[in-house]
């Protein structure tokens, strides 16, 4: 089975733009989460999306949003980006058959906001 | 809100010294699992723990559940190299999302 896979791995923007990330779950999963890593925060997480609904949101400003779509595909968009957004953004998914089922994580998009 | 704090931040062990990661969580958990993150990497299930008191092992790896199911540790064997990464816990409470410590960072000097 292939593994999670997002796109892109890598991206550069200036203040004030705005980025879409993607994310495909492995085949079967139905849940999509999104954390940002950064070196003094660890993980932190944004959001999750279940069957195109978000189920949870963390504790982020309202320039982050995601969408899931109806193969379970996801996307994450940070708009009017600041200094502070550089971080490692990652996608994980899970088949959410419980609550406490394993992340399986992508590789994530490395974003630098210069 | 859920907090779930870590301890050490990092941990520099000789090849061959034993290693221990400590989780502690602000509320009481359902489960809380570890996740391992090489260095360049992103982080990779190890294990999930969901019962009071449970301890699993994988090979040198020990883990622990405490008995109020707030508490939760890593001990890693006679350590090699190939250990080399970043150690994170991450607690699940009720309907919350999983709530990860910030990690400890492990170095291996051979």
């Amino acid at each position: 089975k292939a593994g999670v896979t997002q796109t892109p791995r890598y991206l550069i923007k200036t203040r004030g733009q705005q980025v879409t990330l993607s994310c495909s779950p492995i085949s079967g999963h139905r849940s999509v989460s999104w954390y940002q890593q950064t070196p003094g925060q660890g993980l932190q997480f944004l959001f999750e999306y279940f069957s195109e609904t978000q189920r949870n949101k963390g504790n982020f400003p309202g320039r982050f949003s995601g969408r899931q779509f109806s193969n379970s595909r996801s996307e994450m968009n940070v708009s009017t980006l600041e200094l502070g957004d550089s971080a490692l953004y990652l996608c994980a998914s899970s088949p959410r058959v419980t609550s406490g089922d394993e992340q399986f994580f992508g590789p994530g998009t490395r974003l630098t906001v210069l | 809100g859920q907090q779930v704090m870590q301890i050490p931040q990092y941990q520099h062990v000789q090849e061959g010294e034993d290693f221990t990661t400590y989780c502690n969580s602000s509320t009481t958990l359902s489960n809380i699992q570890w996740y391992k993150q090489r260095p360049g990497g992103h982080p990779v299930f190890l294990i999930q723990l969901v019962k009071s008191g449970e301890v699993k092992k994988q090979k040198r790896l020990t883990f622990q559940f405490g008995e109020a199911k707030k508490n939760s540790s890593l001990h890693i064997t006679a350590t090699q190299t190939t250990d080399v990464g970043t150690y994170f816990c991450a607690g699940l409470s009720g309907n919350t999302p999983l709530v990860f410590g910030k990690g400890t960072r492990l170095s291996v000097i051979a």
